[in-house]
C-alpha cells in the first residue's frame, strides 16, 4: 500500500516549456487534490476532483489545467510555465465519506521554472 | 477568501519545554478544523479532525482544543522533544465541499 505518491519529484523547466505532474492513490479514494506551497504561505489548492472524470476549480487555478480520467489518477498541467510557478506542488486524496475527512498527502515535487 | 491564521510563524524551545500554538478561523459556515504534523522533507500527515464545540483530542503529548463560536484551536505538546521539530498545520473546513483552506504553519524547533 503505497498510499499517495507524485512523479517526478524534482523539474526544472524553461520558461514556455510544458509538463505533467502525476499523483496516484492506492486507497480508492473519490476525491483527490492539488497544491501548491511557496514559502510563508500556507497550502493553496489549485484544482481539485470529487470523483472520476469530474474536476473543478480551487483557490489559484490559473495557469493549470487538470484531468482525471481514472480514479487512481489525477494529472497537473502546465502548458506554458513561468517563473512565478516555480513552486512544491503536493497532491491528496481523501475518501469524502465524512465531514472529518482526512487528506492523504503525497510527497510533493519541487517544481523551478528558469 | 476566508483567512486561517497561525501563530506564531516559528517557535524555539528546549527539550522538556511545554509549548503551545493557535489556529484563528472564521466562525461563520464551520464545519471541521484539521491538525497536521509536517516533517522537513516529507508530506504532512494527519493529527486531529475536530468539529465540535469545545471538542478535545489527545495523541501522547500532544493534544488540541477547539472553540467554534470564536473561532480558534489550540495545539499543546507537554515536554517537548527533539523529534518534535516539525511544521504545524491548521486546516479549516468551511463548507460540504471538502475542500480545506490551510493556514501558513508554525515552525517549531526543539533544542535538545
Amino acid at each position: 500500500n503505497a498510499g499517495v505518491t507524485q512523479t517526478p519529484k524534482f523539474r526544472v523547466l524553461k520558461t514556455g516549456q510544458s509538463m505533467t505532474l502525476l499523483c496516484a492513490q492506492d486507497m480508492n479514494h473519490e476525491y483527490m487534490y492539488w497544491y501548491r506551497q511557496d514559502p510563508g504561505m500556507g497550502l493553496r489548492l489549485i484544482h481539485y476532483s470529487v470523483g472520476e472524470g469530474t474536476t473543478a476549480k480551487g483557490e489559484v487555478p490559473d495557469g493549470y489545467n487538470v484531468s482525471r480520467l481514472k480514479k487512481q489518477n489525477f494529472l497537473l498541467g502546465l502548458e506554458s510555465a513561468a517563473p512565478s510557478q516555480t513552486s512544491v506542488y503536493f497532491c491528496a486524496s481523501s475518501s469524502g465519506l465524512a465531514h472529518t475527512d482526512t487528506q492523504y498527502f503525497g510527497p510533493g515535487t519541487r517544481l523551478t521554472v528558469l | 477568501i476566508l483567512n486561517v491564521e497561525q501563530s506564531p510563524q516559528s517557535l524555539h524551545v528546549q527539550e522538556g519545554d511545554s509549548t503551545n500554538f493557535t489556529c484563528s478561523f472564521p466562525s461563520s459556515n464551520f464545519y471541521a478544523l484539521h491538525w497536521y504534523r509536517w516533517e522537513t522533507a516529507k508530506s504532512p500527515e494527519a493529527l486531529f479532525v475536530m468539529t465540535l464545540n469545545g471538542d478535545e483530542k489527545k495523541k501522547g503529548r500532544i493534544s488540541a482544543t477547539l472553540n467554534t463560536k470564536e473561532g480558534y484551536s489550540y495545539l499543546y505538546i507537554k515536554g517537548s522533544q527533539p523529534e518534535d521539530s516539525a511544521t504545524y498545520l491548521c486546516a479549516s473546513r468551511m463548507d460540504s465541499s471538502y475542500k480545506l483552506i490551510f493556514g501558513s504553519g508554525t515552525r517549531l524547533l526543539v533544542r535538545p
